[in-house]
C-alpha cells in the first residue's frame, strides 16, 4: 500500500498563475483534509472533506478551492497564486467512525515568486 | 488566538535521558489529543494518542500524560534515542475529526 501520496512534490508559480495539487489515499478512508505549514505555526487545516460528495472550509480557506474527485481522490486548487500561498502543503486521510489518527502525505512545497 | 500552544520551539536532550515535551490547550471542548513526529522533507507520522476519559496512555517508550484541569498535555520518551531527533507536534480535536495543532518542537537528541 502506497498509503497517502501527493503530486507534485515541488513547484515554483509566479503570482497570478493557477494549479492544482493532487492527493490520493489507498486505504479506504472515508475523511480526507488539506493542511499547509508554514515555520513557527504548525499545520492549518484549509479545507476537509468528512465523506465522499461533501467538502468543508477549515481554518484558513482563502484563496483554495477543493474538489472530492471519488473516495481516494482530493485536490486543491489555487485559481490564483499569491506569494502569502508559498507554504508547504499537506495532504491527509482518516477512517472515520471513531476516534482514528489521521495519515499524512509526504507533502508538497509551493514558491510563489 | 491559538487554542493549542508548544512554547518550547526547541528541546536539546543527552542520549538515554528522559525528552518531557510539553503542550497546552485553552478548549476544554478538545476530547482527543494526539502526538506527531515530523522529519525533514516528509510528512508528520503519528507517534501516540489519548481521549480526555483518561490521564496516561504508554506505547514502549512513550507516553502521553493528560492534565484536563491544567489544560496541558506531555510526551515523556524514555529513554531518549539518536532517531527521535524531529519535530513533534501535539494536536487536538472534538470527536478526531478536525485537528488543530501546536507550532512544534524541534528535539535533538545529542550522542
Amino acid at each position: 500500500n502506497a498509503g497517502v501520496t501527493q503530486t507534485p512534490k515541488f513547484q515554483v508559480l509566479k503570482t497570478g498563475q493557477s494549479m492544482t495539487l493532487q492527493c490520493a489515499q489507498d486505504m479506504n478512508h472515508n475523511s480526507m483534509y488539506w493542511y499547509r505549514q508554514d515555520p513557527g505555526m504548525g499545520l492549518r487545516l484549509i479545507y476537509y472533506s468528512a465523506s465522499e460528495g461533501t467538502t468543508d472550509k477549515g481554518e484558513v480557506p482563502n484563496g483554495y478551492n477543493v474538489s472530492r474527485l471519488n473516495k481516494r481522490e482530493f485536490s486543491l486548487r489555487l485559481e490564483s497564486a499569491a506569494p502569502s500561498q508559498t507554504s508547504v502543503y499537506f495532504c491527509a486521510s482518516r477512517d472515520s467512525g471513531g476516534y482514528n489518527e489521521q495519515f499524512f502525505g509526504p507533502g508538497t512545497r509551493l514558491t510563489v515568486l | 488566538d491559538q487554542q493549542v500552544k508548544q512554547n518550547s520551539p526547541s528541546l536539546s536532550v543527552q542520549e538515554g535521558r528522559i525528552s518531557i515535551l510539553n503542550c497546552d490547550y485553552t478548549n476544554s471542548m478538545f476530547d482527543y489529543f494526539l502526538w506527531y513526529k515530523k522529519y525533514p522533507a516528509e510528512g508528520p507520522t503519528f507517534l501516540i494518542s489519548i481521549s480526555s476519559i483518561k490521564d496516561k496512555n504508554e506505547d514502549g517508550r512513550f507516553t502521553v500524560f493528560l492534565n484536563k484541569s491544567a489544560k496541558h498535555l506531555s510526551l515523556h520518551i524514555v529513554p531518549s534515542q539518536p532517531g527521535d531527533s524531529a519535530v513533534y507536534f501535539c494536536a487536538a480535536s472534538v470527536s478526531a475529526q478536525k485537528l488543530v495543532f501546536g507550532q512544534g518542537t524541534r528535539l535533538t537528541i545529542n550522542p
